[in-house]
């Protein structure tokens, strides 16, 4: 079953206590990407990766990294948590369309974050 | 100005009904047109795909694309219950980052039986 997978669900923590939430996918896509889900506000991209080692910011990078050091993973770090960044994220997975261009993305569950 | 705004709702309609979903757009380089269904504590999963103009159905859906005014639609035909959840518009064209799209904020529907 086609299926991205990020953990954890749902974390509460506090300002400047670092933290990571992890994304798998096992479709074998090239381009991953992390998205932020806020009222008001929609989806928002925060970083991309075309494949492994290669990433790149989004509309919203700031105070996340992300690395991509095999093409299944693609994990988003907040170094340093604050209380705007509480919000709800969502890996994706993209299957490119056939001009190399977004096709169908495919979303894990979601991760709900609360800072404190 | 956002590049993508979508009717906010939310939308309430009875069980058969009709129903109409609407985004308008900004940018003239968006190509690939999608709806997104997003039931509650899930992530969204794509509902239609559509390249340029036209119209395209699947069963109770169908997804309009008017390039000319930068306005999309979906209708839903005899909207059942199960239909209730955020649907979101989703946009993308050739550019560095092409793999990105660009989403609405979403319309809640919810269909009472």
């Amino acid at each position: 079953e086609a299926q991205v997978t990020q953990n954890p669900r749902y974390l509460i923590t506090v300002t400047g206590k670092k933290l990571t939430v992890t994304c798998s996918q096992n479709m074998n896509h090239e381009y991953m990407s992390w998205y932020r889900q806020d009222p008001g506000l929609g989806l928002r991209q925060i970083y991309y990766s075309m494949n492994v080692e290669v990433t790149d910011k989004g509309d919203v990078p700031e105070g996340y990294k992300v690395s991509r050091k095999e093409k299944r993973n693609f994990p988003l770090i907040l170094e340093s948590p604050s209380p705007n960044q509480t919000s709800l994220y969502f890996c994706a997975s993209t299957r490119l369309g056939t001009s190399g261009t977004a096709g169908e993305l495919f979303f894990g569950e979601g991760s709900r974050l609360t800072v404190l | 100005q956002k590049e993508v705004e979508q009717d906010p709702g939310p939308l309430s309609v009875p069980e058969g009904a009709i129903v109409s979903l609407n985004c308008t757009y900004s940018n003239s380089a968006f190509q690939y047109f999608m709806w997104y269904r997003q039931y509650s504590r899930k992530g969204p999963e794509l509902l239609m795909y559509t390249y340029s103009s036209g119209n395209k159905e699947d069963g109770r859906f169908t997804a309009q694309v008017d390039k000319s005014s930068k306005y999309i639609s979906l209708f839903i035909r005899d909207s059942q219950p199960s239909d209730s959840a955020t649907y979101l518009c989703a946009m993308s064209g050739h550019n560095t980052n092409a793999g990105k799209s660009t989403f609405g904020d979403g319309t809640t529907l919810t269909v009472k039986p």
